[in-house]
C-alpha cells in the first residue's frame, strides 16, 4: 500500500518557472526520498532529507520536511523542459520504503 | 561502477504461466527491493532482500516470490500469471545498512496476454 500522497497530480508550467510539488504521509519516518521518472523507465534518486531535517538544497531543488505536519515539499527552480517528469516522495521507517503515486510535472519551452 | 541491471527488459507471457526477473545489483550493495508499477496502483514495494534474507515484505500474494544469491544479484518470480501481473517491474540496490539512498534499475516491462 502507498504511504505517501503527491499533490497536485498533475503541474504544467512555462520555462523559467519553479515548480512546487507537495507529499503527505501518515506515519512516523526515518527520512523521505524524492525521485523522479521519465516516461515508465527507471527511477532516478533527486534527495534524500533525514526525519531531523528540515530543508536541504541539491543544485536547483530544495526540499523541505516538516514531520509535524507529516509533510515535504520539492521546488524546482527555474525549470527547464528536461524537467519534464514523474517526480516521486518515499518515505522509510525502518527499512520499509513506501511511494506515493506521483505529480507528472510538465514543463513548457 | 555499473548500475543496477535488469533482464529482460521486455517480457510478454501469457496467462497461467510463471515468470522469473533477475536483477543484478551495484557492487557492494547487500540490498536489493523490488517494485511493481502500474497505473492504476502505482509503485508498490513487494519485497527487500538484505545478505540473502527477506528483510521486508510487501502486501501482495504468494504467488510473488523471490530470493538472493550470496553474490547479492537477486530473482523475483511470478506464478500462475494474471492479466493483472502486466506492469514494470522496478529493482532497486542500495548498500544495505538502512536510510539510504536506492538506486533503481532501468525495469522490466512484463505483458500478460
Amino acid at each position: 500500500s502507498q504511504q505517501g500522497e503527491e499533490d497536485p497530480q498533475a503541474l504544467s508550467i512555462q520555462e523559467g518557472e519553479n515548480a512546487t510539488m507537495n507529499c503527505s504521509y501518515k506515519t512516523s519516518i526515518n527520512n523521505l526520498q524524492w525521485y523522479r521518472q521519465n516516461s515508465g523507465r527507471g527511477l532516478v534518486h533527486l534527495i534524500l532529507i533525514r526525519s531531523n531535517e528540515r530543508e536541504k538544497h541539491s543544485g536547483r531543488l530544495r526540499v523541505t520536511l516538516d514531520t509535524s505536519k507529516k509533510s515535504s515539499s520539492l521546488l524546482i527552480t527555474a525549470s527547464r523542459a528536461a524537467d519534464t517528469a514523474s517526480y516521486f516522495c518515499a518515505t522509510e521507517n525502518n527499512n520499509d520504503m513506501r511511494f506515493g503515486a506521483g505529480t507528472r510535472l510538465t514543463v513548457k519551452p | 561502477k555499473a548500475g543496477v541491471t535488469q533482464t529482460p527488459r521486455y517480457l510478454i507471457k501469457t496467462r497461467g504461466q510463471q515468470v522469473t526477473l533477475s536483477c543484478s545489483p551495484i557492487s557492494g550493495h547487500r540490498s536489493v527491493s523490488w517494485y511493481q508499477q502500474t497505473p492504476g496502483q502505482g509503485l508498490q514495494f513487494l519485497f527487500e532482500y538484505f545478505s540473502e534474507t527477506q528483510r521486508n515484505k510487501g502486501n501482495f500474494p504468494g504467488r510473488f516470490s523471490g530470493r538472493q544469491f550470496s553474490n547479492s544479484r537477486s530473482e523475483m518470480n511470478v506464478s500462475t500469471l494474471e492479466l493483472g501481473d502486466s506492469a514494470l517491474y522496478l529493482c532497486a540496490s542500495r548498500p544495505g545498512q538502512g536510510w539510504e539512498t536506492q538506486y533503481f534499475g532501468p525495469g522490466t516491462r512484463l505483458l500478460v496476454l
